[in-house]
């Protein structure tokens, strides 16, 4: 079982539905919880963390956390061709806060 | 600097060839993170530095791979003897270390593109 899991997609959406994007993660100890955007052929590019159970909102993007169902995800409303990307869920603990990624899901928003 | 700064962006060698790759993180930054992503695998962790020191060298993946960090700041890493399975992009991430470590944000530059021919 990889640390960090999460479905490659392509996950397709119209554009201003609501894409939701899952991850599951194997280690309890986790404490940290980041999405990443990565474009094609850029680097990371941070959109939400979130530490405790629930949820948090900034904007079109809801972080959700579970950490008794070992479960996050992302939820972008009102979904844009520019959100199009891959999303990279990371959990991060320990003493070095080191990330474990999954190998991220690629999301198509359709016009 | 404004944001973190690897080079040089590509990176093109022979097969046992060495070579170094720089990283430059955010100005007042004391972690810094070395990252590899291949096709197929994801992101992979290699390094953490905190300051000058490497408390975690777990994801280094053979005594091919090295790093270190000076001042504080630049860090590079190198791979002696490359191999074609060392081809990837490889990422450096730093952050400003608060109390509470977990709560560390880690912001990635643009990445090396290493080809091993």
């Amino acid at each position: 079982q990889k640390e960090v899991e999460q479905n490659s997609g392509p996950l397709s959406v119209p554009e201003g539905a609501i894409a939701s994007l899952n991850c599951t993660y194997s280690d309890r100890g986790s404490q940290s919880f980041f999405w990443y955007r990565q474009y094609s052929g850029k680097s990371p590019e941070l959109i939400m963390f979130i530490y405790s159970n629930g949820d948090k909102e900034d904007g079109r993007f809801t972080a959700q956390l579970n950490k008794a169902s070992q479960y996050v995800s992302l939820l972008i409303r009102d979904s844009q061709p520019s959100d199009s990307a891959t999303y990279l869920c990371a959990v991060g603990g320990g003493a070095t806060n080191k990330l474990i990624f999954g190998t991220g899901t690629l999301l198509a928003v359709q016009p | 600097g404004a944001g973190v700064s690897q080079s040089p962006s590509n990176k093109v060698t022979e097969k046992g060839k060495d070579v170094e790759l720089r990283c430059d993180p955010i100005s007042g930054h004391t972690a810094l993170y070395w990252y590899r992503q291949s096709l197929g695998q994801g992101l992979e962790f290699l390094i953490y530095f905190q300051g000058n020191s490497a408390p975690d060298k777990s994801g280094l993946p053979s005594d091919r791979f090295s790093a270190e960090r000076t001042g504080g700041s630049v860090s590079t890493l190198t791979i002696q003897r490359t191999q074609q399975e060392d081809s990837a992009v490889y990422l450096c991430a730093s952050s400003l270390v608060v109390w509470e470590i977990a709560k560390n944000i880690q912001y990635f530059g643009a990445g090396t593109r290493l080809s091993v021919l």
